[in-house]
């Protein structure tokens, strides 16, 4: 069983299309991440939720806007999309364990393509 | 705050050699330090972690790393590369400061194993 999967795994859309990714994870996790990984493989957090609820909400434009259904679900919506977005997108879990978070547990990643 | 640097961005090592790869980081609290393996248009997987337990930790493929905290160093070795080793490595760590939740990524080191 794929324990954190994404889709669509590759996505080519023209600029100032709406485009959605969804992530899932069947790990039982509380926390989920999307993360955005530039062509020089730089990671960069955009945003967690933990319980459905936004914990990080780093310096996005605010035409991408997350969206968490249920502890297993962390979708991310981009509205009028730029050349500047084609990178991949990944999908993360972890879980919470006292004070400290366990490892985190990666999709295999959605890779957009901006024309 | 928490940080981390990775020392070197590109690593060339012959098959059946050493490799070394070296992680600093900087936080205020007791940290948990991970290590990423990335292959190519793949997604991230854990080669293995230090949560504050035992200071010389083996991973996974023969790879292991030693925390040493006086030095705020995290580096991943293996005494034998394989062509297989060939990847994108990240250090990683997640601490208790006002960082709550966000794992904060190296920039990563560039792994090419030669015959």
């Amino acid at each position: 069983d794929t324990a954190v999967s994404q889709t669509p795994k590759y996505l080519v859309t023209q600029m100032g299309n709406d485009k959605s990714i969804k992530c899932e994870q069947n790990l039982g996790h509380d926390t989920m991440y999307w993360y955005k990984q530039d062509s020089k493989k730089f990671l960069k957090i955009m945003f967690s939720y933990n319980n459905k609820e936004l914990i990080i909400n780093e310096t996005v434009p605010n035409r991408f806007s997350p969206k968490s259904p249920d502890k297993a679900h962390l979708n991310l919506h981009i509205n009028s999309l730029e050349l500047g977005d084609s990178a991949v997108y990944f999908c993360a879990s972890s879980r919470l364990s006292g004070i400290s978070y366990n490892e985190q547990f990666f999709g295999p990643g959605t890779r957009l393509t901006v024309l | 705050a928490q940080s981390v640097t990775q020392l070197d961005s590109h690593v060339s090592v012959s098959e059946g050699t050493p490799v070394l790869l070296r992680c600093n980081y900087s936080s205020s609290y007791s940290p948990s330090l991970f290590w990423y393996v990335q292959h190519p248009n793949k997604g991230l997987q854990l080669l293995l972690k230090y949560t504050s337990a035992a200071t010389l930790v083996k991973g996974i493929n023969g790879f292991e790393a030693e925390f040493k905290k006086s030095e705020t160093s995290f580096h991943l070795t293996k005494p034998s590369a394989h062509m297989s080793d060939a990847a994108e490595y990240f250090c990683v760590v997640s601490d208790q400061t006002d960082s709550w939740g966000k794992f904060q990524f190296g920039a990563g080191t560039q792994v090419v194993v030669t015959p």
